[in-house]
């Protein structure tokens, strides 16, 4: 138990619709990163959040949006969903601010499923 | 752009034998390098890790090997178990990069 935690497991929708995943990090960590890993794709980075503020982005389309809450959890909101879109989505946290030496702690991921 | 890659999408070696893992990255910010593990239904796993300052990093039967000039590290496992059969994924950053980036990974299959 890697100590992240990520909800929905698992969620099935339509194309056209709007999803929101959760992610708790680590206790103490500050960091969340979230990461996309399609079908024989590497994991793909999205964004980072440190301490509520957004630090790095990466290939992330502007039909999603992250935050992180005071409470440090983090949301990953996807909307006009397409066929595309299906895949396993991961958080990570982190203790530090992502100029990243050290490990990143994964949750088990998210796996969204586009019908 | 991959800037990190794995060339070899799978490997497949035999119980007590040496798996070599290779990856080659393009980005000369990178000063440092981390293997993780995953195992299917689960995030992955950090493994080992080495800063540029070094040419080897060594836990276990797990070694990974840096040859800056080249770009290229490589992870050596040696015996392979039939547990160490996953998919490891090679990533680099660094201090002054600020973020991680993700090779494609290998899977690893050890046979018994």
């Amino acid at each position: 138990d890697s100590g992240v935690t990520q909800t929905p497991k698992h969620l099935i929708t339509a194309t056209g619709q709007r999803v929101t995943l959760r992610c708790s990090p680590r206790s103490g960590d500050l960091s969340v990163y979230w990461y996309q890993q399609s079908l024989d794709q590497g994991l793909q980075f999205l964004i980072q959040y440190y301490n509520g503020e957004e630090r790095a982005k990466g290939n992330i389309l502007e039909r999603f949006s992250a935050q992180q809450f005071p409470d440090l959890h983090s949301e990953l909101n996807l909307s006009s969903l397409e066929l595309g879109d299906s895949a396993l989505y991961f958080c990570a946290s982190s203790v530090g601010n992502g100029a990243v030496t050290g490990e990143l702690f994964f949750g088990e991921g998210s796996r969204l499923t586009v019908l | 752009d991959q800037q990190v890659k794995q060339n070899s999408p799978s490997l497949s070696v035999q119980e007590g034998r040496i798996s070599i893992l290779n990856c080659d990255y393009t980005n000369s910010m990178f000063d440092y390098f981390l293997w993780y593990k995953k195992y299917p239904a689960e995030g992955p796993t950090f493994l080992i890790s080495i800063s540029s300052i070094k040419d080897k990093n060594e836990d276990g039967r797990f070694t990974v090997f840096l040859n800056k000039s080249a770009k290229h590290l490589s992870l050596h496992i040696v015996p392979s178990q039939p547990g160490d059969s996953a998919v490891y994924f090679c990533i680099a950053g660094g201090t002054s990069y600020g973020k991680l980036t993700f090779g494609q990974g290998t899977i690893l299959t050890v046979h018994p």
